[in-house]
């Protein structure tokens, strides 16, 4: 009973640094979403996608880049790392209607140095 | 644009006080309602949700009820337990959106 599955949990890079979050879901949802969680900020929405080949902008998309070949991954790329990019990261995958919740995977923790 | 308001923690409570954690939501639309709680060094995991007017979401003896002409969906727990310490979020979705959060609140209960 997977779920929404994360890797890695944490990582440290240094600025320029590139690298790319891994996300899975075995749920066959149509729905998966990246958020970063800041201190006293809740979460904020970076892309998410509505069905694979469909990618769309959040709320803070800057400095990321996603694709969605397939229906089960979702990877979050960081092009050139800058230390506000420091973060938790979250994945989270929903059946497209609006009143089903989403569930998210565990997370991973992204220092930036 | 949506948005969601939550009451600023942290919120100190002792064991088997009621808890009361206040959230207010703007929307365009009519959102489903839902609150997520989080354990130190986990996830995101829903606790209960309402997807219209009146409705009462509960789980785990909490409670929270969709409030359409205030805008509330405040959370209540008659009596809390020290492993409910965490930080609660109370977020929106409307239509094929991702979810909206508030800032979350956390809740430290003492023995």
């Amino acid at each position: 009973n997977a779920g929404v599955t994360q890797t890695p949990k944490f990582q440290v890079l240094k600025t320029g640094q590139s690298m790319t979050l891994q996300c899975a879901q075995d749920m066959n949802h149509e729905y998966m979403s990246w958020y970063r969680q800041d201190p006293g900020m809740g979460l904020r929405l970076i892309h998410y996608s509505v069905g694979a080949g469909i990618t769309d902008q959040g709320e803070v998309p800057n400095g990321y880049n996603v694709s969605r070949s397939t229906t089960e991954d979702f990877p979050l790329r960081l092009l050139s790392a800058a230390p506000s990019q420091t973060s938790v990261y979250f994945c989270a995958s929903s059946e497209g209607v609006g009143n089903q919740p989403q569930h998210f995977g565990d997370g991973t923790r992204l220092s930036i140095l | 644009g949506n948005s969601v308001t939550q009451m600023e923690g942290p919120v100190t409570l002792s064991e088997e006080a009621f808890l009361t954690i206040n959230c207010t939501y703007t929307a365009t639309g009519y959102p489903s309602l839902f609150w997520y709680v989080q354990y130190p060094g986990e996830g995101l995991q829903l606790l209960l949700k309402a997807t219209k007017a009146d409705d009462k979401g509960s789980n785990k003896g909490f409670e929270a009820t969709y409030r359409k002409e205030t805008t509330s969906f405040h959370l209540e727990k008659g009596s809390v337990q020290v492993s409910d310490s965490a930080v609660y979020f109370c977020a929106l979705r409307e239509g094929r959106r991702a979810l909206t959060f508030g800032s979350g609140t956390r809740l430290q209960v003492q023995p």
